[in-house]
């Protein structure tokens, strides 16, 4: 079967930074997805990675290692508004992309 | 630009009846999906359609039907609605698999 795992909380303090882990068992690999998605909110699009390395946005950044089924997103200089859910997602082949479970990010003061 | 339109925003239906759940995206995208989200469980693929005229199934198809009712609409139908079929539903739109991918707001289906 298919499988993503993340962890299911994290807690960080404003302006610190954050790195959220995701590693997946998947038959069938063409990418990694990071999405956002505030309470009561649609998820939105963060970053895509389709081969090993790091990408950065801003203050985000989102890395693959395909050789290890693994990735990260990394939050820098965290904001209050930071606050919300994350989920890796793995583009399968058939345009079917599945995502993990989420992690739940809470920023403190 | 609107991007991808649901409707209804909220229903509440009984066991046994049926619905449709509307989804349009003024984007022009190829790729038009259905999840739904439970609490702890992410989104879950209930079917897509990767280019207008196909429709496949996804994770989680069970009492689902879809119709690709042209490029920009996909719609979604409870035949016979379960208890456990209450959710959040979520449709989205891509150019292609490894894009980036656009969310409607969500229809949050309770079924008594």
């Amino acid at each position: 079967g298919q499988s993503l795992e993340q962890p299911s909380e994290v807690t960080a303090v404003e302006g610190a930074i954050v790195q959220i882990n995701c590693t997946y068992q998947t038959s069938g690999f063409y990418g990694l997805s990071w999405y956002q998605q505030h309470d009561g909110g649609a998820p939105t699009f963060l970053s895509y990675n389709a081969l090993d390395g790091l990408e950065e946005t801003g203050r985000f950044s989102s890395f693959l290692s395909r050789s290890d089924s693994y990735g990260y997103l990394l939050l820098q200089e965290l904001q209050m508004k930071d606050s919300a859910s994350y989920f890796c997602a793995v583009a399968l082949g058939g345009f079917k992309t599945i995502f993990g479970a989420g992690t739940r990010l809470f920023v403190k003061a | 630009n609107a991007g991808v339109t649901q409707t209804p925003k909220f229903q509440v239906l009984k066991t046994g009846q049926s619905m449709t759940l509307q989804c349009a995206q003024d984007m022009n995208h190829n790729s038009m999906y259905w999840y739904r989200q439970d609490p702890g469980m992410g989104l879950r693929l209930i079917y897509y359609s990767a280019s207008e005229g196909t429709t496949d199934k996804g994770e989680v198809p069970n009492g689902y039907n879809v119709s690709r009712l042209n490029k920009r609409e996909f719609s979604l139908r409870l035949e016979s609605a379960a208890p456990s079929q209450t959710s959040v539903y979520f449709c989205a739109s891509s150019e292609a698999r490894d894009t980036e991918a656009f969310f409607g707001q969500g229809t949050r289906l309770t079924v008594v």
